[in-house]
């Protein structure tokens, strides 16, 4: 079975171009749930999509949005980008009927120029 | 105060050691815990998933949580170099909220 994959591996942006990362998760897998990883904050939560809908909001501005679509692949975006937006993001995947196990992407790192 | 605590390291052991992992937690809601493995430039590896207190075994892993104290162990016996990686403590409260918490990870270290 195929893992979570995430596209693109590697991005470099400067200041205030906007940038959409993409997750395809684990085949019957209807939730994604997304995160940000920085050597100070450690992995926080963005937020989690299911069936389409966002279900759970992490504490990020509104710069952070998201989308899930109907075979259960999810973007999300960021606008307006800060250098403090610098960050490895992972996609999670879980089945989405609720205490099942997260299985994480390898992840997106994003540079800020 | 951070709702997960862990001690961020480095841990450095000799190869056969038993490694013990820790974090405390904060918050009374949290019921699932998990223990992820990050190698560097890589995303986390869901090791071991439990809920509530007790103990989990898997091979040369344990996990423990005591919802009494709110603190969780992972165990690693007979370490390997190749255990050499960032290990993550999370929680959540189950049900539809997705949101996992995590300790700050601690780096470890097995030396052949």
């Amino acid at each position: 079975k195929a893992g979570v994959t995430q596209t693109p591996r590697y991005l470099i942006k400067t200041r205030g171009q906007q940038v959409t990362l993409s997750c395809s998760p684990i085949s019957g897998h209807r939730s994604v749930s997304w995160y940000q990883q920085t050597p100070g904050q450690g992995l926080q939560f963005l937020f989690e999509y299911f069936s389409e809908t966002q279900r759970n909001k992490g504490n990020f501005p509104g710069r952070f949005s998201g989308r899930q679509f109907s075979n259960s692949r999810s973007e999300m975006n960021v606008s307006t980008l800060e250098l403090g937006d610098s960050a490895l993001y992972l996609c999670a995947s879980s089945l989405g009927r609720g205490n099942d196990e997260q299985f994480f992407g390898p992840g997106t790192r994003l540079t800020v120029l | 105060q951070k709702e997960v605590e862990q001690d961020p390291g480095p841990l450095s052991v000799p190869e056969g050691a038993i490694v013990s992992l820790n974090c405390t937690y904060s918050n009374s809601a949290f019921q699932y815990f998990m223990w992820y493995r990050q190698y560097s430039r890589k995303g986390p590896e869901l090791l071991m998933y439990t809920y509530s207190s007790g103990n989990k075994e898997d091979g040369r892993f344990t996990a423990q949580v005591d919802k009494s104290s709110k603190y969780i162990s992972l165990f690693i016996r007979d370490s390997q170099p190749s255990d050499s990686a960032t290990y993550l403590c999370a929680t959540n409260s189950g049900g539809s909220n997705y949101k996992l918490t995590f300790g700050k990870g601690t780096l470890l270290t097995v030396n052949p």
